[in-house]
């Protein structure tokens, strides 16, 4: 079965306490994307990657960093985490740009 | 960054009818546009993906259009049903970089 796993599902942390949140997937994508979503903004994406080792910054990537070493993941990674990034957290895998995307069941990250 | 918009914000239908709704993004550059579909509490599904001026594509009772000169896409839905109660997405790419824009969705409620 295809899937996109994110981890965790939700998360309540503080201020400054660096955290991953990971992305995995089985479809042999090589398109993966990282994205917030707040209310009244929709979708903004963060980081997107074409390939292995291969990263880009989208729309907000400030406060972000992210990897991409292997194929199948594509972690996230807040390193300083801030009350602004308190938001929900999708990440989405394609075959390309004309593939649609597919997305996994988001991630609640509230940083208190 | 690249301008994606949707209209109307909101709608609210009874079942049976039919309905539409627009995504204007700008013409020059144009690459692909994707909608997806969002229902409460899951991940956004993938509904079309568009690239050639013209283009339509159905799936049931949910069509779409493309128009690349002017800078718009259609979604329709026939015969609403309180099922297709959503958000619709559109996102698109162009030709300056490979990120998604997504555009603020359209947010359907189907009465019965």
């Amino acid at each position: 079965e295809a899937q996109v796993t994110q981890n965790p599902r939700y998360l309540i942390t503080v201020t400054g306490k660096k955290l991953t949140v990971t992305c995995s997937q089985n479809m042999n994508h090589e398109y993966m994307s990282w994205y917030r979503q707040d209310p009244g903004l929709g979708l903004r994406q963060i980081y997107y990657s074409m390939n292995v080792e291969v990263t880009d910054k989208g729309d907000v990537p400030e406060g972000y960093k992210v990897s991409r070493k292997e194929k199948r993941n594509f972690p996230l990674i807040l390193e300083s985490p801030s009350p602004n990034q308190t938001s929900l957290y999708f990440c989405a895998t394609g075959g390309g740009p004309n593939q649609p995307q597919h997305f996994g069941d988001g991630t609640r990250l509230s940083i208190l | 960054i690249l301008n994606v918009e949707q209209s109307p914000q909101s709608l609210h239908v009874q079942e049976g009818d039919s309905t539409n709704f627009t995504c204007s993004f700008p013409s020059s550059n144009f690459y692909a546009l994707h909608w997806y579909r969002w229902e409460t509490a899951k991940s956004p599904e993938a509904l079309f993906v568009m690239t050639l001026n013209g283009d339509e594509k159905k799936k049931g009772r949910i069509s779409a259009t493309l128009n690349t000169k002017e800078g718009y896409s259609y979604l329709y839905i026939k015969g609403s049903q309180p099922e297709d109660s959503a958000t619709y997405l559109c996102a698109c790419r162009n030709n300056y970089g490979q990120n998604f824009v997504f555009g603020p969705g359209t947010r359907l409620s189907v009465l019965p």
